[in-house]
């Protein structure tokens, strides 16, 4: 079975710096998708980036970018000029069919 | 189209008792998908739909647990003789057909926060 890790229960950011929170997978297949979701407190969970296994280049959405290494199956968010908005629970998503979770990042941005 | 809705938000019943939950998901969705989350952790695949089959149950799905999609659109989670164990948040999610722009992409509901006391 597919397994997501996220090794960084915690995590904390000072508001405006960058922070990368890390994930490692582990799979055989070749083919796949690779996702961040945010889940703020008592909110519901909301996609921040997605990247294709098949895709050399790394995603980037706005602030949220990812460094995909593929053989290194490993897959980390960066978040450039955090927020106070962007304190969340972050995990990490695997699928070549079903979804699987990493057990998550908690954020924490002080201002 | 609102996104997935969840029904009821909270549930509170007493061990032995049966619940059930609903989520609709967005329409033109054929997959929907059902996790648990206990605090602190994250969403634990439970089962997937696709139109009215389920194709996957995980392990975690004991013989209490039942998922439904009747007619492919909306779908019911039913858990009997509930334990204290069976606390957690129980989240639906949906997503469009394999081979689509934005197939893969999950879209959650707000969940279904079951306290068995």
């Amino acid at each position: 079975a597919q397994t997501v890790t996220q090794s960084q229960p915690e995590m904390s950011v000072q508001e405006a710096e960058t922070v990368t929170l890390s994930c490692t997978y582990d799979t055989s297949e070749s083919d796949y998708y690779l996702f961040w979701y945010k889940q703020p407190p008592s909110r519901q969970m909301i996609l921040v980036i997605r990247q294709e296994a098949y895709k050399q280049q790394n995603a980037t959405e706005n602030r949220f970018s990812v460094n995909f290494q593929k053989a290194a199956k490993s897959f980390s968010l960066k978040i450039s000029d955090s927020q106070l908005g962007d304190a969340a629970m972050y995990f990490c998503a695997y699928t070549d069919n079903d979804m699987r979770f990493g057990a998550g990042t908690r954020l924490t941005v002080k201002p | 189209d609102t996104g997935v809705s969840q029904d009821p938000r909270h549930k509170i019943t007493k061990r032995g008792q049966n619940v059930t939950f609903r989520c609709d998901p967005i329409s033109e969705h054929n997959r929907l998908y059902w996790y648990r989350q206990t605090l602190g952790q994250g969403p634990e695949f439970l089962t997937y739909f696709q139109n009215e089959a389920q194709l996957e149950k995980s392990r975690l799905l004991s013989d209490r647990f039942s998922a439904e999609r009747p007619k492919g659109s909306f779908s019911t989670l039913e858990i009997q003789r509930t334990e204290q164990g069976d606390s957690a948040m129980y989240l639906c999610a949906s997503s469009p057909t394999q081979g689509i722009p934005g197939a893969n992409v999950l879209t959650f509901g707000a969940g279904s926060r079951l306290t068995v006391l």
